[in-house]
């Protein structure tokens, strides 16, 4: 069965230093792996996917994540933090058994301190 | 070309009541799937509809039941409101069900 794990429910940076959000991964399957953000009262937008093409991953806003397989894990990372940043984040992975549908991580509430 | 919109974007319902909540897939799309994300959670997948069929289905119980149209348009429905129901109902339509899926705006419903 496919599952993500969001290691941190609550992630705090200063504005102009680096995020790391972390998520695992456990998949019976080569992965699809995604992250999307939420800003308070919106939908979901996504940041960046992964499909077995290159493992480092760009994506909007200045985002990346690398796909670890040795070590299950899909972290995501943007070198300096924005005010705007502040959202909550989900890992995701697909469910290739039919629907392909998503499963998600509990999310991170990323805040950006000025 | 328009992205995946829901409506309405609030509602509140009483207990009991029955409520249909309604996604605009994004044009070219022929998959809708309705996730439900209650506050503080990531969202749970309700069902998905492919070419007007439904082709596969979480964890939710028969009262929440839907529809998907010849132009890949959605319905929601979900009978005997409990309080529980109260969530945000996030749809999100994709090109076909492997490819990636564009969220709309979700539609949140209130259960009194």
């Amino acid at each position: 069965a496919q599952s993500v794990t969001q290691l941190d429910s609550h992630v705090s940076v200063s504005e102009g230093t680096p995020v790391l959000l972390r998520c695992n991964y456990s998949s019976s399957y080569s992965p699809s792996l995604f992250w999307y953000v939420q800003h308070p009262n919106k939908g979901l937008q996504l940041l960046l996917k992964y499909t077995s093409a290159a493992t480092l991953v760009k994506g909007i806003n200045g985002f990346e994540a690398e796909f670890k397989k040795s070590e299950t894990s899909f972290h995501l990372t943007k070198p300096s933090a924005h005010m705007s940043d502040a959202a909550e984040y989900f890992c995701v992975v697909s469910d290739p058994s039919g629907t392909y549908k998503y499963i998600f991580g509990t999310g991170t509430r990323l805040k950006v301190l000025a | 070309e328009t992205g995946v919109t829901q409506s309405p974007t609030h509602l509140i319902k009483t207990r009991g009541q029955q409520v249909t909540l309604r996604c605009s897939s994004q044009s070219g799309h022929n998959t809708v799937s309705w996730y439900q994300q209650a506050l503080g959670q990531g969202p749970q997948f309700i069902f998905q509809y492919y070419r007007e069929e439904e082709n596969g289905r979480g964890n939710f119980p028969p009262r929440f039941s839907g529809l998907q149209f010849p132009n890949y348009s959605s319905e929601l429905n979900v009978n005997a409101l409990e309080l529980d129901d109260s969530a945000l109902y996030l749809c999100a339509s994709s090109q076909d069900r492997w490819t990636e899926a564009f969220f709309g705006q979700g539609t949140r419903l209130t259960v009194v």
